[in-house]
């Protein structure tokens, strides 16, 4: 299995607060993405990563905001917490985004409710 | 843009029965197109992945797909469905031409029932 860990893996918090996960990859590998998944939308991509602080956003960016200042770690912060952002949220890792056919890994997910 | 239809939210087979789910792809140029698996309270994992060397893909499990350009299908297929096989199902998409970042099709649960 790939090295990837996510942390935490469940967490309950109050609108309007910080929040902020963490991925943590062994793999050396390029590409860092975050996903989240809610019912009936499968994964839509919230921002990924093709290396140290160099980031970009995906389709549901806004609210989030991402940084990554080491290959092994990238981190999905929530501003202010709302409970549209509840879901259970996924990292992802590539060896390289410039070869379409290299398959993404999976962390174990995160379950954040916002309260 | 580049983007992936799975065709229906949940399948249900009796076990032993075929496995048939469903993916239609749009992308303007020939994808890179993967199928995963989802078991409960885990992460995503490969089951097989096109990448244009063999229109029929095996991978793990039994499982295969058939790349069909004129249809831009990537179905997959499982000739006996087994208890284990429950599980949610995504079809995702990487364009060549595009960004490379892979897309995600909305899933289908498989359901087998005994």
């Amino acid at each position: 299995d790939a090295g990837i860990t996510q942390s935490p893996r469940h967490k309950v918090t109050e609108t309007g607060t910080p929040v902020t996960l963490r991925c943590h990859q062994t793999e050396n590998h390029r590409y860092m993405y975050w996903y989240r998944q809610d019912p009936g939308h499968g994964l839509r991509l919230i921002h990924y990563s093709y290396g140290v602080k160099d980031t970009d956003k995906g389709e549901v960016s806004d609210g989030y905001s991402v940084s990554r200042s080491k290959t092994e770690d990238f981190l999905l912060t929530l501003e202010s917490a709302t409970s549209s952002q509840t879901s259970v949220y996924f990292c992802a890792i590539s060896e390289s985004g410039t070869r379409g056919d290299t398959e993404a890994f999976f962390g174990q997910g995160t379950r954040l409710t916002v309260v | 843009a580049q983007s992936v239809t799975q065709l229906g939210s949940h399948v249900s087979v009796s076990e032993g029965a075929l496995v048939l789910l469903r993916c239609n792809y749009s992308s303007s140029v020939p994808p890179y197109l993967f199928w995963y698996v989802q078991y409960p309270n885990q992460g995503l994992q490969l089951l097989l992945k096109y990448t244009s060397a063999a229109t029929l893909v095996k991978g793990i499990n039994g499982f295969e797909a058939e790349f069909k350009k004129s249809e831009t299908s990537f179905h997959l297929t499982k000739p006996s469905a087994h208890m284990s096989d429950a599980a949610e199902y995504f079809c995702a998409v990487s364009d060549p031409g595009g960004s490379y970042i892979p897309t995600f099709g909305r899933g289908t649960s498989l359901i087998v029932h005994p």
